[in-house]
């Protein structure tokens, strides 16, 4: 069974462009969370999305925004990017009757 | 709001020593709690989970109890490895159905031969 699939692995960005993170989940997961994780924050967790439904939201600004599709896939975008935003995002699936977060290897995203 | 307070580090072992990294937790009602770990360049792997009161999760010679008395969930494992450094994070969700995972701060483990 595939794990938890982020792509791409690495992206430099320009400060004030726009960036979209794919996330594709292990297969019959519904839900798919997005977490940052920086050296000085740890790690945050930015939404959950089930169904094609945002479920949960953390507490990061309005250009940080995501989505779900029918096939579970999901993307989260971040716009006007700013030197802070740079970071490891992971995604995790769940399966819907399990507490167990499965992550894939997350996107390294620089901003310069 | 859910908390989880973990044992600073970075914690440097020698090979075949025991380890415990403590973690403790604030949550409203009956948490599962987790224990992750991450290598270098990589997400996290769950390592060993406990969802009720005095439940014992176990992997790969990890040990962890979950004790609702104590709200702690420590990490322990009786001889280390080299292959054992990593970092390694306690973690909670404190309702099914909202999976929002709150961690703590991550322990930076180091096994030297």
């Amino acid at each position: 069974k595939a794990g938890v699939t982020q792509t791409p692995r690495y992206l430099i960005k320009t400060r004030g462009q726009q960036v979209t993170l794919s996330c594709s989940p292990i297969s019959g997961h519904r839900s798919v969370s997005w977490y940052q994780q920086t050296p000085g924050q740890g790690l945050q967790f930015l939404f959950e999305y089930f169904s094609e439904t945002q479920r949960n939201k953390g507490n990061f600004p309005g250009r940080f925004s995501g989505r779900q599709f029918s096939n579970s896939r999901s993307e989260m975008n971040v716009s006007t990017l700013e030197l802070g935003d740079s970071a490891l995002y992971l995604c995790a699936s769940r399966a819907p009757t399990n507490t167990e977060a499965f992550f894939g290897q997350g996107t390294r995203l620089t901003v310069v | 709001g859910d908390s989880v307070t973990q044992m600073e580090g970075p914690v440097t072992l020698s090979e075949e020593a025991f380890l415990t990294i403590n973690c403790t937790y604030t949550a409203t009602g009956y948490p599962s709690l987790f224990w992750y770990v991450q290598y270098p360049g990589e997400g996290l792997q769950l390592l060993l989970k406990a969802t009720k009161a005095d439940d014992k999760g176990s992997n790969k010679g990890f040990e962890a109890t979950y004790r609702k008395e104590t709200t702690s969930f420590h990490l322990e494992k009786g001889s280390v490895q080299v292959s054992d450094s990593a970092v390694y994070f306690c973690a909670l969700t404190s309702n099914f159905g909202n999976e929002k995972l709150t961690f703590g701060t991550g322990t930076r483990l180091t096994i030297i031969p």
